[in-house]
């Protein structure tokens, strides 16, 4: 079974409001998550890495102020869209790996969010 | 972490077997060799790893060339359900349950 979940699957928004995507590890904790986006046809691209108790690591281009991660507890990660526009409409997905398994990570099955 | 070269797209017959290569000539002797696939609208999963041995899972086996600067994903009889884009990934040792850097990856066709 899955060991991370994501939250919403699938989100519509209209332009200018704020979405929160949440990615839980569930059968382990998580000090690290990441997240990513992928357009479509594209591969995966890294956001940032989510750390747990401090601020998150953003990869360069990708818009701190836009893209709030919060890694509040051991197990969860929060992705908060502010602001959304149409070209933020995008796949995401969050991954994390277990403490004494590092070299696999695991991926959340992804959140789909359409921007109107 | 090194980069890797991946042919675009591949095709396969049902219950054969396919070999879906990876060249990584830049390769440090501490990067792992990692794979990954990702089935249409999911996230990716994680398919098999290896250092330098070849290396066999209930999902794949991973053949390493003696030289590690290409390595082979072998599915031994594919299924509809492997159609899927893999994606071949170095990761150095000391970069354990840190992030995964993408490439393009190879789209995966399994025909009937």
């Amino acid at each position: 079974g899955a060991v991370v979940s994501q939250h919403p699957s699938w989100v519509i928004c209209k332009s200018g409001t704020s979405v929160k995507i949440e990615c839980r590890s569930l059968d382990f904790q998580a000090t690290t998550m990441f997240w990513y986006r992928q357009f479509p046809k594209q591969s995966l691209m890294l956001m940032a890495t989510s750390n747990e108790g401090s601020k998150a690591t953003y990869e360069q281009g990708v818009e701190k102020d836009k893209f709030l991660i919060n890694h509040a507890s051991l197990t969860l990660s929060t992705l908060t869209v502010t602001s959304a526009h149409p070209e933020d409409s995008s796949f995401y997905i969050c991954s994390a790996s277990r403490r004494l398994a590092k070299n696999i990570q695991y991926f959340g099955a992804g959140t789909r969010l359409s921007v109107l | 972490d090194a980069k890797t070269t991946q042919p675009n797209s591949m095709e396969s017959n049902e219950e054969e077997p396919v070999h879906l290569p990876c060249n990584h000539s830049t390769i440090s002797g501490t990067d792992y060799i990692h794979w990954y696939r990702q089935l249409p609208s999911q996230g990716p999963e994680y398919v098999i790893h290896g250092l330098t041995s070849n290396v066999n899972n209930r999902m794949a086996s991973l053949a390493i060339a003696e030289d590690r600067k290409s390595s082979t994903l072998i599915l031994h009889r594919a299924t509809l359900r492997d159609a899927a884009v893999y994606y071949c990934i170095l990761r150095d040792v000391a970069n354990q349950g840190g992030k995964l850097i993408f490439g393009q990856g190879t789209e995966l066709s399994v025909k009937p």
